[in-house]
């Protein structure tokens, strides 16, 4: 069965480094998300694209962050900067465009941990 | 309560034993769906709900969905030790163009063998 994949796992780096999560969604999907769950906290969502550009985002998707589809498969989020509170897990998410746009469900990767030292 | 709220926050029980948890939300909806998240790890998508529907089966999971109470439920039946989990409810909110999906704070399951 088609899957996200997402990577690293785990992401370790220093306050202030640049880090890039990777996903690669299911294949024949066009719709593409970014979520993050702070330990403890609920899942909450950052950005969505479509179509080579966002479609929405949180408040929590400030300057610092970036998202890219760079090629045919992959899809990235890029945080410039790091700050300890970007601590979380990341997860991708990808939704196929079948019998209408709100009535799809969104496939989720297995999240990548970042750890902000 | 925030959108896509579940409760209770954690449930024990044993094995063969029937589980139940709800989700309230706020806002109007497109759908409701659930997932399952074992610890630390990523989100499995358990079943999709929409406004119109009031019942859904897949397997041992039955899910119903009340709009005038917006509220949800979750119901497994004849629970397995790997079941043990947490379970959250998503909204997909009807707000004009939206996709973003809400996630409750989530059910804490364990099913002790």
């Amino acid at each position: 069965e088609p899957e996200v994949t997402q990577t690293p796992s785990h992401q370790v780096t220093q306050m202030g480094q640049e880090v890039i999560l990777r996903c690669v969604p299911i294949s024949n999907h066009l719709y593409f998300y970014w979520y993050r769950q702070i330990l403890g906290q609920k899942v909450e969502f950052l950005v969505s694209f479509y179509n080579n550009e966002i479609s929405e985002k949180s408040e929590i998707f400030d300057d610092q962050f970036s998202v890219e589809r760079p090629d045919g498969s992959n899809f990235t989020l890029k945080i410039r900067s790091t700050k300890l509170e970007d601590s979380a897990m990341y997860f991708c998410a990808s939704r196929g465009a079948t019998s209408g746009k709100h009535t799809d469900t969104q496939y989720f990767g297995p999240g990548t941990r970042l750890t902000v030292l | 309560s925030q959108q896509g709220e579940e409760d209770p926050q954690a449930l024990s029980i044993q094995e063969g034993e029937n589980a139940t948890m709800n989700c309230s939300y706020k806002t109007s909806i497109n759908n409701l769906q659930w997932y399952r998240q074992n610890s630390g790890r990523g989100l499995v998508h358990l079943i999709l709900i929409r406004s119109n529907e009031r019942e859904k089966h897949s397997g041992r999971l039955r899910v119903t969905l009340d709009t005038s109470k917006k509220s949800s439920s979750l119901l497994i039946t004849a629970s397995r030790a790997a079941d043990t989990a947490s379970y959250f409810c998503a909204t997909d909110p009807a707000q004009g163009g939206s996709e973003k999906l809400v996630f409750g704070k989530g059910t804490k399951l364990t099913v002790n063998p």
